[in-house]
């Protein structure tokens, strides 16, 4: 079953604006990563955020992890065409090792 | 570092026929794991492996699938007869444990 559950499925935004994507999850979690996806290409690390941590930053990325709520969000400021792709979240519980990844999240910045 | 290397990077194969996908990790990762991904299931977990050992293979769908990593530096996953259905694109990644993986360019197989 999946664990990460994104919202929204698909966002469409213009260059320039900022892109706010969400995740949820179900049990409880050691850290959660942020990963991307172009269309035909394997997936490539954005961050990661452990269960003790409620914000971190990385360039343009800028991830909260709420863990009373069990939900994170992933926010890229002023996008670019380039950011277009398919964003995933995934979660890695006390067990360590795995991780369950949610659906993800499609992306298209228009120029 | 050439990253994860998969191959083949298509495989287009007839139902019953065995396939076989291959995957060199990134040197000193010694986490390996298999992945499939369909649109209707999105990026499955199938396998793992730390230190060369297979650490939790529940999300092999059946029998037909198969994975081993006789060294640190090569892994193989079979399907043997494969089905349409097992069409996806199969993606292979490593880590050195410190919880980021690095993904390979993915395998996309096509069974008729």
């Amino acid at each position: 079953s999946q664990q990460g559950e994104e919202d929204p499925q698909a966002l469409s935004i213009q260059e320039g604006e900022n892109a706010t994507m969400n995740c949820s999850y179900k049990t409880s979690i050691n850290n959660l990563q942020w990963y991307r996806q172009n269309s035909g290409r394997g997936l490539v690390h954005l961050i990661l955020i452990r269960s003790n941590e409620r914000e971190k930053h990385s360039g343009r990325l800028r991830v909260t992890l709420d863990t009373s709520k069990k939900s994170s969000s992933l926010l890229i400021t002023a996008s670019r065409a380039a950011d277009t792709a398919s964003y995933f979240c995934a979660t890695e519980n006390n067990q360590g090792g795995k991780l369950i990844f949610g659906q993800g999240t499609e992306l298209s910045v228009k120029p | 570092d050439a990253g994860v290397i998969q191959s083949p990077r298509h495989e287009v194969t007839e139902m019953g026929q065995e396939v076989t996908l291959r995957c060199k990790p990134i040197s000193g990762h010694d986490y390996l794991f298999w992945y499939r991904q369909t649109m209707m299931r999105g990026l499955e977990l199938l396998i793992y492996f730390n230190n060369n050992v297979p650490i939790d293979d529940s999300g092999m769908p059946e029998d037909r699938f198969s994975a081993k990593m006789p060294n640190a530096s090569f892994s193989n996953l079979k399907i043997q007869p494969s089905e349409p259905r097992d069409s996806a694109v199969y993606f292979c990644a490593s880590s050195a444990g410190d919880s980021q993986q690095f993904f390979g360019p993915g395998t996309r197989l096509t069974v008729l």
